[in-house]
């Protein structure tokens, strides 16, 4: 059956630093991936989207990437900040959509 | 303002009682979809429209009725919940179900004792 994960629960980054978060699959052929934000309490907020024939996608300060090879997005945020804090969630788009469990972000002051 | 709804945000019932989440949009939206979110389990996917009258399963249906009488409103039906029903419910709706991004509404705390 599908499968995607998301890295570690939780991801502690200092303010200014880059966060970098990874959304792995296995069994699934995605057409295209997407990244969503979710506050406590909130519903999700799309961020990006990235096909399967992208390698990366920017937007501001938020860059995405996709490798079809290694089954693997990479999701960053660069000079973080306090407000960056939140779960971020991976969805795999195709035949179905598919969400991975998310990862919570939190930047340090 | 572009946006999706639903009703009630909060809702706590007994076993058995029929209820119904109602969930609208604004957007013109095909692609209306159902959500249940619970801790370690993330978000699954309980049901789908791809157009007035037209809906499908999605991960976790049973316990679970939808209805697409009208393009904007996409309400889920609990006939008879029971406890294992207890989560947090998610509205989303899209252009297509393909290749386009969701929006989330507010979504709806239920608890079923």
């Amino acid at each position: 059956s599908q499968k995607i994960e998301q890295n570690s629960e939780a991801l502690n980054i200092q303010e200014g630093k880059t966060a970098t978060l990874t959304c792995n699959y296995t069994n699934y052929s995605p057409a295209y991936l997407q990244w969503y934000r979710q506050d406590p309490g909130r519903g999700p907020v799309f961020l990006l989207l990235i096909r399967e024939n992208e390698k990366e996608k920017r937007k501001e300060r938020l860059k995405v990437t996709f490798d079809t090879t290694l089954k693997q997005s990479l999701f960053h945020i660069t000079a973080s900040q306090p407000a960056d804090s939140a779960t971020y969630l991976c969805a795999l788009g195709g035949d179905k959509i598919i969400f991975g469990k998310g990862t919570r972000l939190h930047i340090l002051p | 303002e572009a946006q999706v709804t639903q009703n009630p945000r909060y809702l706590i019932t007994v076993t058995g009682k029929k209820l119904t989440v109602t969930c609208s949009q604004n957007m013109n939206h095909e692609y209306m979809s159902w959500y249940r979110q619970d801790p370690g389990l993330g978000l699954r996917q309980i049901y789908y429209s791809m157009n007035v009258e037209v809906t499908d399963k999605g991960d976790v249906p049973e316990g679970y009725k939808v209805s697409r009488k009208e393009k904007r409103n996409f309400p889920l039906i609990l006939e008879s919940p029971s406890p294992n029903q207890t989560s947090l419910y998610f509205c989303a709706s899209s252009l297509s179900r393909t290749l386009y991004e969701q929006y989330f509404g507010p979504g709806t705390r239920l608890t079923v004792t």
